[in-house]
């Protein structure tokens, strides 16, 4: 079945610096989505990409779809604690309802 | 308030007992899911209703019973559960536009009920 990895499992930046999590699919995608989770919270969508090669910015976070549209980013720049989180990908094929999503980057910002 | 409301927002309960799970959305949506989030593993969709029609079950033990009266309403009753199946269980909507070249069907999360089965 369709595997989404994203990678790193973890990481933990000092407030300011900048952040990237990556997400791949074994499988071309239709669409991609990021969501974001904060502790103890429920994921909420941030962005969807669809277009090969598509980049959106939101604020301070950049996101890209890849050219083959098998992989995708999440970047942050300067990084605050409200950036605190676990950022999900989510993939979704050209037919059906599934959306697969990956195990998450959690992010830790110390100041 | 996400529009999409779930409650209870805890349960602990036995492996004998049976509860209930309940899911409203009040966003007009045409799709709604469960979810399994446990500790070290992606999201798992259970159970996808779309226009109140169960479209997937994703080989989810009978334990777990979906069931969907109306586009706005979804439960997921309980029997016989064991200790790993405690987790976050997350309740969501879309609206599904079947017409689109690609469907947009961003997900709205409620904020889940966190089981633990003793």
């Amino acid at each position: 079945g369709q595997q989404v990895m994203q990678i790193p499992q973890y990481q933990h930046v000092q407030e300011g610096e900048d952040f990237t999590t990556y997400c791949n699919s074994s499988t071309t995608l239709s669409n991609i989505q990021w969501y974001k989770q904060r502790p103890g919270g429920h994921p909420v969508f941030l962005i969807q990409l669809v277009k090969s090669g598509e980049v959106k910015k939101q604020k301070r976070l950049t996101f890209q779809f890849g050219e083959a549209k098998k992989n995708s980013s999440l970047h942050i720049t300067a990084t605050q604690t409200t950036d605190v989180g676990t950022y999900f990908c989510a993939g979704q094929r050209n037919s059906g309802y599934a959306l697969n999503f990956g195990k998450g980057t959690s992010l830790l910002v110390t100041p | 308030e996400t529009g999409v409301t779930q409650t209870p927002r805890h349960l602990v309960m036995g492996m004998t007992n049976k509860k209930s799970l309940k899911c409203e959305q009040h966003l007009g949506h045409n799709a709604m899911y469960w979810y399994k989030q446990s500790a070290k593993k992606p999201l798992e969709l259970m159970f996808v209703y779309n226009f109140k029609e169960q479209t997937e079950n994703n080989s989810v033990p009978s334990r777990f019973s979906p069931e969907c009266p109306n586009s706005s309403h979804l439960f997921l009753h309980l029997h016989t559960l064991q200790p790993e199946d405690s987790a976050l269980y997350l309740c969501a909507s879309s609206q599904d536009e079947w017409g689109m070249a690609v469907p947009y069907m961003a997900r709205t999360f409620g904020s889940g009920t966190r089981l633990t089965v003793v």
